[in-house]
């Protein structure tokens, strides 16, 4: 079966502070996709990481991939404020680009 | 990155009828999706809508509930039929391949429904 976690599901954080969301996922892939959705908004393209090893970095947001461990990590630096949203881990089973299977999502709030 | 419109954004529908979501995408792409957000959930893929053949449909959705047309590369259809209020989600449609975007997935805005 084809399953994609993440943890937390829900994180309440402090402004400054560091923190790691974790999405496993099942079955061997190398295409791993991470979104944010805000609020009553559809979902922003973060991170793509399509192969081992990735690691992609955008202001206080980095992202890594092992596709051995079947582990993608989001690492927040510093939280601010306008981070809080809802992040979505998304991996691609099909290699070919056309089945997307989304984690549980994390909501993340950062208190001022 | 690709612009992806939905229509409608919101609607408040009857229980027994049916709304056809539309979406348009502004540059040919070679795959587009619909999924479906229930509320406080995360995504569940609906279907492959294929370019002039049927559509691929995933564990749970069956194309007599879910009709889906893709007449052309940057246009597809999706319509809930005969709603209940367990059809009360986000529909949203998603493009990928197109050539300036690498392997990036997009999402149009999302169809808000309301069935009561």
């Amino acid at each position: 079966e084809l399953k994609v976690e993440q943890n937390p599901l829900f994180l309440s954080m402090q402004e400054g502070k560091n923190y790691t969301i974790y999405c496993n996922y099942s079955t061997t892939s190398d295409r791993l996709y991470w979104y944010r959705q805000d609020p009553g908004k559809s979902l922003e393209s973060l991170f793509v990481l399509l192969s081992n090893g990735a690691v992609k970095q955008e202001g206080r947001l980095m992202a890594s991939l092992d596709t051995k461990a079947r582990l993608s990590t989001l690492h927040i630096t510093a939280a601010v404020h306008d981070l809080s949203a809802t992040y979505f881990c998304a991996v691609d089973y099909s290699n070919t680009g056309n089945q997307f299977y989304f984690g549980t999502g994390t909501s993340l709030t950062v208190i001022p | 990155s690709a612009v992806i419109s939905q229509k409608p954004s919101r609607d408040i529908c009857q229980r027994g009828t049916s709304l056809t979501i539309q979406c348009q995408v502004d540059s040919q792409v070679t795959m587009m999706f619909w999924y479906r957000q229930q509320p406080g959930q995360s995504l569940t893929l609906i279907a492959t809508a294929n370019q002039g053949s049927e559509a691929t449909y995933e564990s749970g959705f069956v194309i007599d509930k879910f009709p889906i047309s893709r007449p052309n590369l940057t246009f597809s259809t999706l319509t809930v039929s005969n709603m209940s209020p367990e059809d009360s989600s986000i529909y949203l449609c998603s493009a990928t391949g197109l050539l300036s975007s690498g392997n990036t997935i997009y999402f149009g805005e999302g169809s808000w429904l309301t069935v009561v």
